[in-house]
Protein backbone atom coordinates (compact mmCIF):
# COMPACT_ATOMS: atom_id res chain seq x y z
CA UNK A 1 0.00 0.00 0.00
CA UNK A 2 1.52 3.42 -0.96
CA UNK A 3 2.04 5.48 2.11
CA UNK A 4 2.91 9.32 2.22
CA UNK A 5 3.55 10.49 5.82
CA UNK A 6 4.46 14.07 6.10
CA UNK A 7 6.50 15.42 8.98
CA UNK A 8 8.42 18.64 10.45
CA UNK A 9 5.70 21.45 10.52
CA UNK A 10 4.82 23.80 13.37
CA UNK A 11 4.64 27.13 14.46
CA UNK A 12 7.78 29.41 13.46
CA UNK A 13 8.45 33.66 13.12
CA UNK A 14 8.67 35.27 9.85
CA UNK A 15 12.33 35.11 8.29
CA UNK A 16 13.10 31.64 9.44
CA UNK A 17 13.66 28.51 8.40
CA UNK A 18 11.79 25.09 8.40
CA UNK A 19 12.52 21.60 7.27
CA UNK A 20 9.51 19.11 5.94
CA UNK A 21 10.01 15.38 5.63
CA UNK A 22 7.82 13.46 3.22
CA UNK A 23 8.76 9.39 3.98
CA UNK A 24 7.31 7.05 1.34
CA UNK A 25 6.17 3.60 2.16
CA UNK A 26 4.61 0.88 -0.88
CA UNK A 27 6.92 1.70 -3.31
CA UNK A 28 10.26 3.22 -4.21
CA UNK A 29 10.64 6.85 -5.07
CA UNK A 30 13.50 5.76 -7.07
CA UNK A 31 10.75 5.27 -9.96
CA UNK A 32 8.45 8.63 -9.47
CA UNK A 33 8.53 12.27 -9.46
CA UNK A 34 7.59 13.86 -6.28
CA UNK A 35 5.65 16.94 -5.70
CA UNK A 36 5.06 19.20 -2.66
CA UNK A 37 1.95 21.17 -2.70
CA UNK A 38 -0.07 23.19 0.12
CA UNK A 39 -3.38 24.85 1.00
CA UNK A 40 -3.72 28.14 2.88
CA UNK A 41 -6.48 27.72 5.46
CA UNK A 42 -10.13 27.98 3.20
CA UNK A 43 -8.02 29.00 0.15
CA UNK A 44 -7.38 26.15 -2.89
CA UNK A 45 -4.53 24.14 -3.50
CA UNK A 46 -0.86 25.29 -4.44
CA UNK A 47 1.50 23.53 -6.04
CA UNK A 48 4.89 24.37 -4.25
CA UNK A 49 7.62 22.35 -5.88
CA UNK A 50 8.81 19.15 -7.42
CA UNK A 51 11.27 16.95 -8.54
CA UNK A 52 11.77 14.23 -11.40
CA UNK A 53 12.89 10.55 -10.34
CA UNK A 54 16.89 11.97 -10.82
CA UNK A 55 16.42 15.52 -9.80
CA UNK A 56 17.36 16.50 -13.51
CA UNK A 57 13.71 18.23 -13.65
CA UNK A 58 13.19 20.65 -10.69
CA UNK A 59 10.72 23.73 -10.69
CA UNK A 60 9.35 25.84 -7.87
CA UNK A 61 6.27 28.30 -7.98
CA UNK A 62 7.21 31.77 -8.32
CA UNK A 63 5.96 32.48 -4.91
CA UNK A 64 8.36 30.47 -3.15
CA UNK A 65 11.10 30.27 -5.79
CA UNK A 66 14.43 31.36 -4.50
CA UNK A 67 13.14 30.75 -0.42
CA UNK A 68 12.65 27.17 -0.94
CA UNK A 69 14.52 24.02 -1.77
CA UNK A 70 13.05 20.55 -2.83
CA UNK A 71 15.26 17.57 -2.35
CA UNK A 72 15.34 13.57 -2.05
CA UNK A 73 17.15 10.82 -0.88
CA UNK A 74 16.21 7.93 -2.98
CA UNK A 75 17.84 5.28 -0.57
CA UNK A 76 16.13 6.67 2.39
CA UNK A 77 13.05 6.96 0.38
CA UNK A 78 12.42 10.57 1.25
CA UNK A 79 11.44 13.71 -0.22
CA UNK A 80 12.52 17.20 1.48
CA UNK A 81 11.61 20.57 1.49
CA UNK A 82 13.45 23.62 3.01
CA UNK A 83 11.69 26.34 3.94
CA UNK A 84 13.74 29.72 4.02
CA UNK A 85 12.71 33.60 4.67
CA UNK A 86 9.24 32.33 5.73
CA UNK A 87 6.52 34.64 5.50
CA UNK A 88 3.32 34.49 6.96
CA UNK A 89 1.68 33.84 3.80
CA UNK A 90 3.33 30.49 4.10
CA UNK A 91 1.04 29.53 6.61
CA UNK A 92 -0.82 26.83 5.23
CA UNK A 93 -0.95 22.43 4.95
CA UNK A 94 2.09 20.97 3.09
CA UNK A 95 1.44 18.02 1.37
CA UNK A 96 4.02 15.62 -0.03
CA UNK A 97 2.58 14.11 -3.55
CA UNK A 98 4.00 11.13 -5.65
CA UNK A 99 3.59 11.41 -9.59
CA UNK A 100 2.09 8.82 -11.76
CA UNK A 101 5.42 8.88 -13.59
CA UNK A 102 9.06 8.95 -13.19
CA UNK A 103 8.90 12.47 -15.33
CA UNK A 104 7.89 15.58 -14.99
CA UNK A 105 3.79 15.67 -15.84
CA UNK A 106 2.23 16.92 -13.36
CA UNK A 107 -0.14 14.25 -12.44
CA UNK A 108 -0.16 13.03 -8.68
CA UNK A 109 -1.99 10.15 -8.33
CA UNK A 110 -0.91 9.59 -3.83
CA UNK A 111 -0.65 11.99 -1.07
CA UNK A 112 0.18 12.33 2.19
CA UNK A 113 -1.97 13.84 4.91
CA UNK A 114 -0.37 17.18 4.92
CA UNK A 115 1.75 19.13 7.76
CA UNK A 116 0.43 22.34 9.18
CA UNK A 117 3.22 25.03 8.84
CA UNK A 118 2.35 28.43 10.68
CA UNK A 119 4.16 31.63 10.41
CA UNK A 120 3.50 34.36 12.87
CA UNK A 121 5.33 36.41 15.12
CA UNK B 1 1.06 30.80 -15.21
CA UNK B 2 -2.08 29.06 -16.30
CA UNK B 3 -5.03 30.30 -14.68
CA UNK B 4 -7.39 28.23 -13.64
CA UNK B 5 -11.26 29.29 -13.25
CA UNK B 6 -13.89 26.77 -11.70
CA UNK B 7 -17.73 27.39 -10.90
CA UNK B 8 -19.61 27.73 -9.12
CA UNK B 9 -17.60 27.76 -6.11
CA UNK B 10 -20.35 26.10 -4.21
CA UNK B 11 -23.63 23.61 -4.82
CA UNK B 12 -26.13 22.50 -2.83
CA UNK B 13 -27.29 19.00 -4.06
CA UNK B 14 -29.44 16.02 -2.90
CA UNK B 15 -28.58 13.14 -3.50
CA UNK B 16 -29.24 11.26 -6.48
CA UNK B 17 -28.77 14.11 -8.38
CA UNK B 18 -26.04 14.72 -11.00
CA UNK B 19 -23.96 17.78 -10.81
CA UNK B 20 -21.85 19.62 -12.88
CA UNK B 21 -18.71 21.51 -11.87
CA UNK B 22 -16.90 23.47 -14.66
CA UNK B 23 -13.29 24.89 -15.17
CA UNK B 24 -12.06 27.47 -17.63
CA UNK B 25 -8.17 27.32 -18.24
CA UNK B 26 -6.31 30.55 -19.40
CA UNK B 27 -4.92 29.37 -22.65
CA UNK B 28 -5.11 25.91 -24.28
CA UNK B 29 -4.35 23.03 -22.45
CA UNK B 30 -5.18 20.30 -24.51
CA UNK B 31 -6.70 17.75 -22.96
CA UNK B 32 -3.95 17.46 -19.90
CA UNK B 33 -6.47 18.22 -16.76
CA UNK B 34 -7.09 16.33 -13.76
CA UNK B 35 -9.67 16.29 -11.11
CA UNK B 36 -9.41 16.05 -7.50
CA UNK B 37 -11.71 15.24 -4.48
CA UNK B 38 -10.94 16.26 -1.29
CA UNK B 39 -13.02 15.88 1.97
CA UNK B 40 -12.32 18.06 5.37
CA UNK B 41 -8.98 17.38 6.53
CA UNK B 42 -8.47 14.20 4.31
CA UNK B 43 -6.06 14.30 1.58
CA UNK B 44 -7.18 15.36 -2.13
CA UNK B 45 -8.48 12.03 -4.23
CA UNK B 46 -7.30 11.55 -7.72
CA UNK B 47 -10.20 11.12 -9.82
CA UNK B 48 -9.77 11.72 -12.88
CA UNK B 49 -6.56 12.46 -15.09
CA UNK B 50 -6.40 13.28 -19.34
CA UNK B 51 -9.64 15.33 -19.04
CA UNK B 52 -12.01 12.05 -19.17
CA UNK B 53 -9.87 8.84 -17.60
CA UNK B 54 -11.15 7.41 -14.75
CA UNK B 55 -8.39 6.92 -12.05
CA UNK B 56 -8.10 3.04 -10.74
CA UNK B 57 -11.25 2.34 -8.30
CA UNK B 58 -13.41 5.48 -9.51
CA UNK B 59 -16.89 4.78 -9.73
CA UNK B 60 -18.66 5.40 -12.65
CA UNK B 61 -20.59 7.87 -11.55
CA UNK B 62 -17.70 10.24 -12.07
CA UNK B 63 -16.33 11.70 -15.64
CA UNK B 64 -14.99 14.34 -17.10
CA UNK B 65 -15.62 15.91 -20.58
CA UNK B 66 -14.01 18.64 -22.66
CA UNK B 67 -14.83 21.17 -25.03
CA UNK B 68 -12.02 23.67 -26.00
CA UNK B 69 -10.91 25.31 -22.79
CA UNK B 70 -14.47 24.28 -21.06
CA UNK B 71 -13.67 21.30 -18.75
CA UNK B 72 -16.51 19.76 -16.86
CA UNK B 73 -16.53 17.16 -13.96
CA UNK B 74 -19.88 15.34 -13.88
CA UNK B 75 -21.42 13.10 -10.84
CA UNK B 76 -24.39 10.69 -11.67
CA UNK B 77 -26.51 10.12 -9.22
CA UNK B 78 -24.86 12.12 -6.42
CA UNK B 79 -24.35 9.44 -3.22
CA UNK B 80 -23.16 10.62 0.30
CA UNK B 81 -20.31 9.86 0.26
CA UNK B 82 -19.76 12.63 -2.58
CA UNK B 83 -20.16 15.39 -0.59
CA UNK B 84 -17.01 17.44 -0.78
CA UNK B 85 -14.47 20.04 -2.36
CA UNK B 86 -14.15 19.23 -6.09
CA UNK B 87 -10.92 20.79 -7.82
CA UNK B 88 -9.08 20.94 -11.61
CA UNK B 89 -5.77 21.11 -11.76
CA UNK B 90 -3.98 21.74 -15.40
CA UNK B 91 -0.39 18.91 -16.20
CA UNK B 92 -0.25 20.99 -19.80
CA UNK B 93 2.89 23.03 -18.08
CA UNK B 94 4.80 23.82 -14.99
CA UNK B 95 3.94 25.42 -12.60
CA UNK B 96 1.12 23.32 -12.27
CA UNK B 97 -2.04 25.10 -11.29
CA UNK B 98 -5.32 24.06 -9.33
CA UNK B 99 -8.83 25.94 -9.59
CA UNK B 100 -9.92 27.47 -6.28
CA UNK B 101 -12.43 24.66 -5.40
CA UNK B 102 -16.13 23.53 -5.60
CA UNK B 103 -18.14 22.28 -2.58
CA UNK B 104 -20.62 20.10 -3.23
CA UNK B 105 -23.42 20.54 -0.09
CA UNK B 106 -25.89 18.29 0.99
CA UNK B 107 -29.30 20.24 0.29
Amino acid sequence: EVQLVESGGGWVQPGRSLRLSCAASGFSIDDYGMHWVRQAPGKGLEWVAGSSWNSDDIGYAGSVKGRFNISRDNAKNSVYLELNSLRVEDTAIYYCAKETSSGWKGDFDYWGQGTLVTVTS
Amino acid sequence: DIQMTQSPSSLSASVGDRVTITCRASQSISRYINWYQQKPGKAPKFLIYAASSLQSGVPSRFSGNVSGTEFTLTINNLQPEDFATYSCQQSYISPWTFGQGTKVEIK
